[in-house]
């Protein structure tokens, strides 16, 4: 399967800035996700991100606040933009690694806001 | 909307007992089904997934889990409760296509 390359592992920000966070495949992938995991809670679908066409965006988050970029099939960035506390998270990208649903997860990105 | 309802938000368990751990799905046609496990501090760990073959699933570290159509469920069992057991576990739907739709957890504690 897949392997995913996540970075960074965890960053401290400051509220108004943005984080860049960047997901590299080993292999070439059609399909990639994007979900947030708030503290203690479940995992979120974002969006998804296919090479070659505009990120599709899940209700309640929209691409001013977490634009996407997908310029290869082994490639992805999330920005997480003017950030505030409340984004404080683990982002995770995800990617279909075989036509059987077999899915990679990235080992996630621990982004705090202060 | 496809979605699942975690029944159970934590299960508390003696090492050696058995493991149940509660999944009803929604769906409007037949989806395929998945737990993950989540350590403190690590990555997602796929345990089993139900891609409509045997309804029956074995999967990784002694898990298995039975989809029962009529019952909507989804249930993981296992047998004897080790202390590594302990951890998050999420019961995931698809949702249209390749999307996931993830349950809110179960937490698993192992008593000694």
């Amino acid at each position: 399967s897949a392997v995913i390359s996540q970075k960074p592992s965890r960053d401290i920000c400051q509220r108004g800035t943005s984080l860049t966070i960047q997901c590299q495949v080993d292999s070439q992938v059609t399909m990639m996700f994007w979900y947030r995991q708030q503290p203690g809670q479940s995992l979120t679908l974002i969006a998804t991100a296919n090479q070659g066409s505009e990120a599709t965006y899940e209700s309640g988050f929209v691409i001013d606040k977490f634009p996407i970029s997908r310029p290869n099939l082994t490639f992805s960035t999330l920005t997480v933009s003017n950030m505030s506390p409340e984004d404080s998270s683990i982002y995770l990208c995800s990617v279909v690694s075989d036509q059987n649903y077999g899915y990679t997860f990235g080992s996630g990105t621990r982004l705090t806001v202060v | 909307a496809q979605s699942v309802t975690q029944l159970d938000s934590h299960v508390s368990v003696s090492e050696g007992t058995p493991v149940l751990l509660r999944c009803n799905y929604s769906s409007s046609y037949s989806p395929s089904l998945f737990w993950y496990v989540q350590h403190p501090n690590k990555g997602l760990q796929l345990l089993l997934k139900y891609t409509s073959a045997a309804t029956l699933v074995k999967g990784i570290n002694g898990f298995e889990a039975e989809f029962k159509k009529s019952e909507t469920s989804f249930h993981l069992t296992k047998p004897s409760a080790h202390m590594s057991d302990a951890a998050e576990y999420f019961c995931v739907v698809t949702k249209g296509g390749y999307k996931l739709s993830f349950g809110a957890g179960t937490t698993v504690t192992v008593r000694a």
